[in-house]
């Protein structure tokens, strides 16, 4: 079974500040890794998403995420935040293998950007 | 056009009544899902279906009970609503039942059971 870990549950940054949302997983398998975005009153829309192959991914919106299999670890960052940025942000995974098209979530952060 | 459409959006009711909730994806994916949001923004998986079939049912109790009339819709319905039912229910849909696959959510429908 996998499980997912998103160690703040809201982050204040003001504009222009670089972000990073902080994800750990657990699982005795090999897995996929994803983020999501939630805008206020709206479903989930992907940012960017680990397969395999190089450990930096690069999503829209200016964001990226390092998979870091020693430390279990899927970090999302953004060099520069804009208000827009504003959101709940859910970090999720899913076996690579014997697939259901499972998705895992995690509790969710909460990015306050600030003017 | 929207790609993942649900509807009603907001759906209020009382204690012990049944409803449900339409999902419809102009995608043409072959697989769908039912997600809960709960009031701490927890989501989980509740239901996916590929094919018209059942494949993930998470412990939902019986008195949820997906139905799949063709692959583009995946509609909920829930008996003798409970207080705890409350919160956002999610469709989703993706092109295979293969997680490498990005799953495409509606807009959700917050359902308030009084």
């Amino acid at each position: 079974a996998q499980s997912v870990t998103q160690l703040d549950s809201q982050v204040p940054v003001f504009e222009e500040a670089p972000v990073e949302l902080r994800c750990n997983y657990s699982s005795s398998v090999s897995v996929y890794l994803f983020w999501y975005v939630q805008y206020p009153n709206q479903g989930l829309q992907l940012l960017l998403k680990y397969l395999s192959g190089s450990t930096l991914v690069k999503g829209i919106n200016g964001f990226e995420a390092e998979f870091n299999k020693s430390q279990t670890s899927f970090h999302l960052r953004k060099p520069s935040v804009h208000i827009s940025d504003t959101a709940e942000y859910f970090c999720a995974v899913s076996a690579a293998s014997g697939n259901t098209g499972k998705l895992i979530f995690g509790q969710g952060t909460t990015l306050q950007v600030k003017p | 056009d929207t790609a993942v459409s649900q509807t009603p959006k907001y759906l209020v009711t009382q204690m012990g009544n049944d409803k449900s909730i339409k999902c419809e994806q102009n995608l043409g994916h072959d697989t769908m899902y039912w997600y809960k949001q709960d009031s701490k923004k927890f989501l989980k998986i509740m239901f996916s279906y590929n094919n018209k079939e059942l494949i993930i049912n998470e412990t939902v109790p019986n008195r949820f009970s997906p139905k799949s009339p063709d692959k583009a819709h995946l509609n909920l319905h829930i008996n003798s609503l409970e207080l705890g039912d409350s919160a956002v229910y999610f469709c989703a849909s993706s092109q295979f039942l293969d997680s490498s696959y990005e799953q495409y959510f509606g807009p959700g429908t917050r359902l308030t059971v009084t």
